[in-house]
């Protein structure tokens, strides 16, 4: 397998544009994670899906977040509109119940808003 | 929430020798301790977890330990090498997936 496979792998917007951030985890996995890693707040877990169904997205710091899973083979996660502090490396991740709680990453998009 | 202390923040070792990383949780409940490594440009990956019902557990030169009535836990790499230069997070959580992860190590291991 690929493993989870993250797209774009960088991005560099103004401020004030969309940004979809994109994943497609490992398949069989039916657990699809969103994290955000900064050198100020380290990971944060924004959002996790089971079976394509958002369990906890208390982790999504406003509105302008929002993430979808429209089936078991990708996942979006969206900012509309972005801001400069949402500048960020932002993680995939999946894992299946048969790893207990081993957690998959991909290789994560590195966002910039200027 | 759960809040995961790791430290220190940075370490530099001689090779060949052993590295120690310590990280102290607060939710009590908390019952899987996973230890990742992220590499330049990549995505964390695991490289060794306990659960709460084990007091240690060893996979070649690394180990874990946790002592639960200390909320603390940590990693040990013994006979460090120069590809064990990494970032190591230790994270906790009561449920498997619901992770907290400590800020971070940065170990560079000196040749």
């Amino acid at each position: 397998d690929a493993g989870v496979i993250q797209s774009p792998r960088h991005e560099v917007t103004e401020m004030g544009q969309e940004v979809t951030l994109r994943c497609k985890p490992i398949s069989g996995h039916d657990y699809l994670f969103w994290y955000r890693q900064t050198m100020m707040r380290g990971l944060e877990l924004l959002i996790y899906f089971n079976n394509n169904v958002p369990i906890d997205d208390s982790g999504m710091p406003e509105d302008r977040f929002s993430a979808k899973m429209p089936n078991a083979s990708f996942s979006t996660l969206k900012i509309q509109p972005s801001e400069p502090r949402d500048s960020a490396v932002y993680f995939c991740a999946s894992s299946g119940t048969e790893n207990t709680g081993e957690l998959f990453f991909g290789e994560g998009s590195r966002l910039t808003v200027l | 929430g759960e809040n995961v202390e790791q430290h220190p923040s940075t370490l530099s070792v001689q090779e060949g020798d052993s590295a120690v990383i310590k990280c102290t949780y607060s939710d009590s409940a908390s019952n899987y301790f996973p230890w990742y490594k992220q590499e330049l440009g990549k995505g964390p990956q695991l490289i060794i977890d306990i659960r709460s019902n084990v007091g240690e557990k060893k996979d070649q030169r690394i180990a874990v330990t946790l002592n639960k009535t200390a909320k603390h836990f940590s990693l040990h790499i013994t006979e460090t090498q120069p590809e064990d230069s990494a970032v190591y997070f230790c994270a906790a959580s009561r449920e498997d997936y619901k992770l907290s992860f400590g800020a971070g190590t940065t170990v560079t291991v000196r040749a």
